[in-house]
């Protein structure tokens, strides 16, 4: 299984919004919603920061959103903070009950 | 509140064994499912493997047939044993509890694997 093809890097300045996208295939992305995203911080474990392409779980800020159209996820950061800067992987449950995630982008607040 | 908390990390030489463990605290542990991803140095997150409330598992075939992926409800301990390791298991391995089948909630602070003559 491949790993989910996202931009290496992706930056911005604060305030303004930024897009990263994960492409996937009809066997992940394209086959349903279990689509999350995933953020850490350096030399910290990763958290969840959205599920089910565009649910935030309790506590996660909603300048995160999610949307997703064929076999491509994508995960947009609204009104950049200086906290936002971070490494970002999205993630697809797979077929034979696997999962893949993204190669990662790393954020950077310009 | 949901704790994982992994151990049994350390250097060990190519072609030998090491057994992961991961205890949990805060939540109902044998209704979970769980799972492994491990991040190489400098690498992104990759998925290993996933074993369910009733011990059904999956494995990424970068390590199955090598690893096995297991459970204590009694003891609230997940475990990963690693056999025939290789240089490109080298890793942080972390621990994660599912959500609905289809996610990685929450999440241990790792524990870095070595794999080095």
């Amino acid at each position: 299984q491949s790993a989910l093809t996202q931009p290496a890097s992706v930056s911005g300045s604060p305030g303004q919004s930024i897009t990263i996208s994960c492409t996937g295939t009809s066997s992940d992305i394209g086959a349903h919603n279990y689509v999350s995203w995933y953020q850490q911080q350096p030399g910290k474990a990763p958290k969840i920061i959205l599920y089910d392409v565009s649910n935030r779980p309790s506590g996660i800020s909603n300048h995160f959103s999610g949307s997703k159209s064929g076999n491509t996820a994508s995960l947009t950061i609204s009104g950049l903070q200086p906290e936002d800067e971070a490494d970002y992987y999205c993630n697809s449950y797979s077929t034979g009950n696997h999962f893949v995630f993204g190669t990662g982008t790393k954020v950077t607040v310009l | 509140q949901v704790q994982l908390v992994e151990s049994g990390g350390g250097v060990v030489q190519p072609g030998r064994s090491l057994r992961l463990s991961c205890a949990a605290s805060g939540f109902t542990f044998n209704t979970y499912a769980m799972y492994w991803v491990r991040q190489a140095p400098g690498k992104g997150l990759e998925w290993v493997a996933a074993i369910s409330f009733d011990e059904n598992t999956e494995y990424a075939d970068s390590v199955k047939g090598r690893f096995t992926i297991s459970r204590d409800n009694s003891k609230k301990t997940l475990y990963l044993q690693m056999n025939s390791l290789r240089s490109d298991d080298t890793a942080v391995y972390y621990c994660t509890r599912d959500y609905r089948g289809k996610y990685f909630f929450y999440w241990g602070q790792g524990t870095h694997v070595t794999v080095s003559a």
